[in-house]
């Protein structure tokens, strides 16, 4: 059974940063592409970055590019989100989702996590 | 960026009826790469449909998916209790993917 499982929830301060993390179990890990999304309060859904399987690509939101950063750890099945430079605008639910490696279809998604922006 | 419209916002149907869900593309999805996924509150979002037309693993097939270009349909047969929730359509064709702002079907 393909899990997907977040933590790093946090209220951070405007400006600050946060780790996420996504462990990943019941398929193949470095098969995959990775992606990362998230859903503001009362709004829809968002892309905001996929990573290869090998971990050599990186694509990101124009909203968030130069801020987070996504990587992956292959030998310990887990993906990764550095958000830096926080804004109040960041604040949503954020889920990994497991992707096709070749048109980056999220088949598979965890639950979120909340992260929240205030002062 | 493409530009995804749902239509309606709200879909009010009881057990048993036909739900027809549209999505509109600002502009031809690549290679028909739209995607229907279904979410709860509390839930992950499920994928439902991908390439417009092709029903992914395990899903029921009173699931259907039909479109290309610019306009998609999803449709759901016969409402069961448990499909009362948001849906959404997505182009992964074309980056950044985007998703439409979602139709809720409810009793």
């Amino acid at each position: 059974e393909v899990q997907l499982v977040v933590s790093g929830e946090g209220l951070v301060q405007p400006g600050g940063s946060l780790r996420l993390s996504c462990a990943a179990s019941g398929f193949t890990f470095d098969t995959y592409a990775l992606t990362w999304f998230r859903q503001a309060p009362g709004k829809g859904l968002e892309w905001v970055s996929t990573i290869s399987d090998s971990g050599h690509y990186t694509f990101y939101a124009d909203s968030v590019k130069g801020r987070f950063t996504i990587s992956r750890d292959n030998s310990n099945n887990t993906l990764s989100l550095q958000m830096n430079g926080l804004r109040a605008e960041d604040t949503a639910i954020y889920y990994c989702a497991r992707a096709d490696n070749w048109n980056y279809l999220s088949d598979y998604w965890g639950l979120g996590t909340l992260v929240t922006v205030s002062s | 960026e493409i530009v995804l419209t749902q239509s309606p916002g709200t879909l009010s149907l009881s057990p048993g009826e036909r739900a027809t869900l549209s999505c509109r593309a600002s502009q031809s999805v690549s290679m028909n790469f739209l995607a229907w996924y279904q979410h709860k509150s509390g839930q992950a979002p499920r994928l439902l449909i991908f390439r417009a037309s092709s029903r992914a693993t395990g899903i029921p097939d009173r699931f259907s998916g039909s479109g290309s270009g610019t306009d998609f349909t999803l449709t759901i047969s016969r409402l069961e209790p448990e499909d009362f929730a948001l849906y959404y359509c997505q182009q992964y064709g074309t980056s950044p993917q985007t998703f439409g702002q979602g139709t809720k079907v409810e009793i």
